[in-house]
């Protein structure tokens, strides 16, 4: 079985520019969240979604939007780049809105220069 | 908010020793969970264990268990016989209700370098 996949693995940008991650859930998982993990520390909550809609938001500036298919796929985007948005940014992926197994992906490490 | 602490920046163990991994967790939800996640240096996080707040007994997954002690909130990870692949940053998480949501919320994370 296909598990959580990114893409892309590694990505450089430059300040300013706009970014678009991917993620594929497992199949038959219905919700998709995103983290965001900088150097040294732990992941920190971006989005949820669940059933094509936004379901849970963290602490993130309006740069940060996501959305989900109707295939449960998801997009990650991230417009005005800074260089603090440098991160490992990582794909969780559920069966329901809540449940006692969340399923990361490899993450797409993400470079600002 | 919920909170997360884990006090050991890094561990060294030697090969086929058991290792505690500490974790405590700050809530006011009766009801909770608590997840622990192992990353090695490629980056992605892999689920390990998870307890319910309303478990009754221990989770236990292989040579991981959870030392789930409710009244002093702590949630150790206990690997018995470590191996040298079990070398890697984990993180103790904890599912934070978000409008009905699944957010997690992380600690800092333990540095474990298993020593032949």
């Amino acid at each position: 079985d296909a598990g959580v996949t990114q893409s892309p693995t590694h990505l450089i940008k430059t300040r300013g520019q706009h970014v678009t991650l991917r993620c594929s859930p497992i199949s038959g998982h219905k919700s998709v969240s995103w983290y965001q993990q900088v150097l040294g520390q732990g992941p920190q909550f971006i989005f949820q979604y669940y059933e094509k809609e936004e379901r849970g938001r963290g602490n993130f500036p309006d740069r940060f939007s996501a959305r989900q298919f109707p295939n449960y796929s998801s997009e990650l985007n991230v417009n005005a780049l800074l260089l603090g948005d440098s991160a490992l940014y990582l794909c969780a992926s559920s069966f329901g809105r809540t449940g006692t197994e969340a399923f990361f992906g490899q993450g797409t490490r993400l470079t600002v220069v | 908010a919920q909170k997360i602490t884990q006090t050991q920046p890094g561990m060294f163990v030697q090969e086929k020793e058991a290792v505690t991994l500490d974790c405590t967790y700050d809530t006011s939800d009766p009801s909770y969970g608590l997840f622990w996640y192992k990353q090695p240096s490629s980056g992605e996080m892999i689920f390990l264990i998870y307890q319910g707040s309303y478990d009754q007994q221990n989770a236990t997954e292989g040579r991981y268990s959870l030392n789930f002690q409710k009244a002093r909130k702590s949630a150790n990870l206990v690997i018995s016989a470590s191996q040298l692949g079990d070398s890697a940053m984990y993180f103790c998480a904890m599912r934070e209700p978000l409008q009905g949501a699944q957010k997690l919320v992380f600690g800092q994370g333990t540095r474990l370098t298993i020593n032949p």
